[in-house]
């Protein structure tokens, strides 16, 4: 089994829905959760980092599930500009390594 | 630059040739991190430094491959032999120091391409 697991896509949604995704990990160690967004060729960037008691930061809400081993990213009154891949990232307690998952990619459609 | 800077931004080499792919970390970040990522894929781990010493090189697929940090800073991932399977992206990222923020700053890559 993978550490990092989300389903691959593609998402294809239209402006101005709603869309979540999640993404399961194997680790129960696993410490610190985030999520990465990238563009088609360009570099992965910090989205945002997934707090117990969940997190919102404007359209988008991050949750994490510890019992389940999942996280999941909320994004409301989606926006052309979010189409992108988006990362899942768990970092494991004592170890510095950041494992990524496959990532989803989202296409929002006018 | 302020940012993680990686050269070449393109590398084409034949397969059983030798390859040196360079990062330079955005200045006072302790920890360098060394991804490999192919189409479709996440980035996958390769190897960490903190300091000059690697910290963790479980990500490195075989012994072909091997980096170095000499003084802290840059840092180079070096392939021997190359084969065509190594085709990928090679990305470099830093950050302050150990679960630091866990923001990871990413460079733009190296595109290695095996013919």
């Amino acid at each position: 089994r993978k550490e990092v697991e989300q389903d691959p896509g593609p998402f294809n949604v239209p402006e101005g829905a709603t869309v979540a995704f999640n993404c399961t990990y194997s680790n129960s160690a696993s410490q610190s959760f985030f999520w990465y967004r990238q563009d088609c060729r360009k570099e992965p960037k910090l989205l945002m980092s997934v707090y117990s008691s969940g997190n919102e930061d404007g359209r988008f809400t991050a949750q994490l599930n510890r019992a389940s081993q999942y996280i999941s990213l909320l994004i409301r009154d989606s926006k052309l500009s979010d189409s992108a891949t988006y990362l899942c990232v768990v970092e494991k307690f004592g170890n510095e390594k950041l494992t990524f998952g496959t990532g989803t990619r989202l296409t929002i459609i006018p | 630059g302020a940012g993680v800077s990686q050269t070449p931004s393109n590398k084409v080499t034949e397969k059983g040739k030798y390859v040196e792919l360079r990062c330079d970390p955005i200045s006072g970040h302790t920890a360098l991190y060394w991804y490999r990522q192919s189409l479709g894929q996440g980035p996958e781990f390769l190897i960490y430094f903190q300091g000059t010493g690697a910290a963790d090189d479980s990500g490195l697929p075989n012994d072909r491959f091997f980096a170095v940090r000499p003084e802290g800073s840059v840092s180079t991932l070096k392939i021997q032999r190359t084969e065509r399977g190594d085709s990928a992206v090679y990305l470099c990222a830093s950050r302050w120091g150990p679960q630091a923020s866990g923001e990871l700053f990413f460079g733009e890559g190296s595109r290695l391409t095996v013919l």
